[in-house]
């Protein structure tokens, strides 16, 4: 079974900063398998970028995901204050897990 | 549009089973596959199995075998999470999500969730 393992737990940022969250993987995995989620309580999960690097419909290109084999990268470029939220990285093809999360808090 | 809308909040007690449902709506239902992933709190996403519409097939979490049974009504559009045997670690929110799967002539295939239910609040307590 593949163990997602993301990092940091906790990222604190300001508005207008990077942030650059991180999706290891147990053993090499392909990155069309690959996706990331951004939740915020009491809301739905919302995809963000599927295939390790195509940004889903309607997300901001400030988002943006990159890696292959075991190391991903979801990287939004200047925080808005709406980005603020916990982050997955998924796998799945025969069946699917999550990452534990980062929580993107605002410094 | 596409959407997804669960049943509304369950408290049940220790030992006790519980039933979700998750209609569907704006897509052919037996099209897409749908998931059921939760949420305990101050945990993250932990995927709990997915059900074929169209064969009833279904794959669960080694963690839920034997407890979790996925089912559908395709005359409704909706599929079902029964949980049994509950314990306080089930107290949870749980979602369902569709599953959508491309596959291009070359690479992939790709496959992602979109969208999600709002979440069922699942209370167990004594």
């Amino acid at each position: 079974e593949i163990v997602l393992t993301q990092s940091p737990g906790t990222l604190s940022l300001s508005p207008g900063e990077r942030a650059t969250l991180f999706c290891r993987a147990s053993q090499s995995v392909s990155s069309s398998d690959l996706a990331w989620y951004q939740h915020k309580s009491g809301q739905a999960p919302r995809l963000l970028i599927h295939g390790a690097s195509f940004r889903a419909t309607g997300i901001p290109d400030r988002f943006s995901g990159s890696g292959s084999g075991t190391d991903f990268t979801l990287t939004i470029s200047r925080l808005e204050p709406e980005d603020f939220a916990v982050y997955y990285c998924q796998h799945y093809e025969s069946s699917c897990t999550f990452g534990q999360g980062t929580k993107l808090e605002i410094k | 549009q596409v959407q997804l809308v669960q049943s509304g909040a369950e408290v049940k007690k220790p030992g006790a089973s519980v039933k979700v449902s998750c209609k569907a709506s704006g897509y052919p239902f037996s099209g897409y596959s749908l998931h059921w992933v939760r949420q305990a709190p101050g945990q993250g996403l932990e995927w709990i199995g997915r059900i074929n519409p169209d064969s009833d097939d279904t794959i669960y979490a080694r963690k839920f075998q034997g407890r979790v049974t996925l089912t559908r009504d395709t005359s409704i559009n909706t599929a079902y999470l029964d949980l049994s045997r509950l314990t306080s670690d089930d107290t949870a929110v749980y979602f369902c999500t569709r599953e959508i799967l491309v596959v291009p002539v070359a690479g992939g295939p790709f496959r992602w969730f979109k969208p999600w239910g709002q979440g069922t609040q699942v209370t167990v307590s004594s």
